[in-house]
């Protein structure tokens, strides 16, 4: 069965600094895509970052980075240089032959000044 | 462009009553989604569509049913409200990636329901 597990419920950080929020999944399909959302306060989803299962780097999209380990199945967000505009819900998500996504049960970053 | 629109923005319904969300993206989507999120939780997948004229049942499908006539437009229905549908309701669509698989999902602002 397909799963994903975010093991952090809350996180505090201090603003400047980085953070790194962890994700694992479980899919038996060879071929997947794992996303991050943002959800803050205001309630909208907001898309930060996609890593295809085949592919060899690991995806950056500015302040984000994905630490892709597959063997361990773990696909950890990288936040680096944390603003107070950071502080949201983080969600991982994944996506595979099956059509079915799944999303974990999210992380609260809260940054502080 | 609108992106992915969902109507109503907030609804009350009294238990047994019935209601249509609807959705509508002009991205030319293929895909699309209806999700619930309640408090301090994460979505849950209720139904979706891989094209016009299909659906699919999602994780929490019960109590629920979509339609999808038009490639914009996504409906989910509630035949019969319950208390235990009070949620927060996302829309969202998706496309196909050229290197395979689909890209990232593009969200409505979602539709906050109450069932008394």
């Amino acid at each position: 069965a397909q799963k994903i597990t975010q093991t952090q419920p809350g996180m505090f950080v201090q603003e400047k600094e980085a953070v790194t929020l962890d994700c694992t999944y479980d899919t038996s399909d060879p071929s997947y895509g794992l996303f991050w959302y943002k959800q803050p306060s205001s309630g909208e989803m907001i898309f930060l970052i996609y890593q295809g299962s085949y592919d060899q780097q690991n995806a950056t999209e500015g302040r984000y980075s994905l630490n892709f380990q597959k063997a361990r199945k773990s696909a950890n967000l990288v936040i680096s240089a944390s603003q107070l505009g950071d502080s949201a819900m983080y969600f991982c998500a994944m996506d595979s032959s099956a059509s079915k996504i799944i999303f974990g049960s999210g992380t609260r970053l809260s940054i502080r000044p | 462009n609108a992106g992915v629109t969902q109507t109503p923005k907030f609804r009350v319904l009294k238990t047994g009553q019935s209601m249509t969300l609807l959705c509508a993206q002009d991205m030319n989507h293929e895909y699309m989604y209806w999700y619930r999120q309640d408090p301090g939780m994460g979505l849950r997948l209720i139904h979706y569509s891989v094209g016009e004229g299909t659906t699919a049942k999602g994780e929490v499908p019960d109590g629920y049913n979509v339609s999808r006539l038009k490639k914009q437009n996504f409906l989910l229905g509630l035949e019969s409200a319950a208390p235990s549908q009070t949620s927060v309701y996302f829309c969202a669509s998706s496309y196909y990636r050229l290197a395979g698989g689909r890209g990232e999902q593009f969200f409505g602002p979602g539709t906050r329901l109450t069932v008394l």
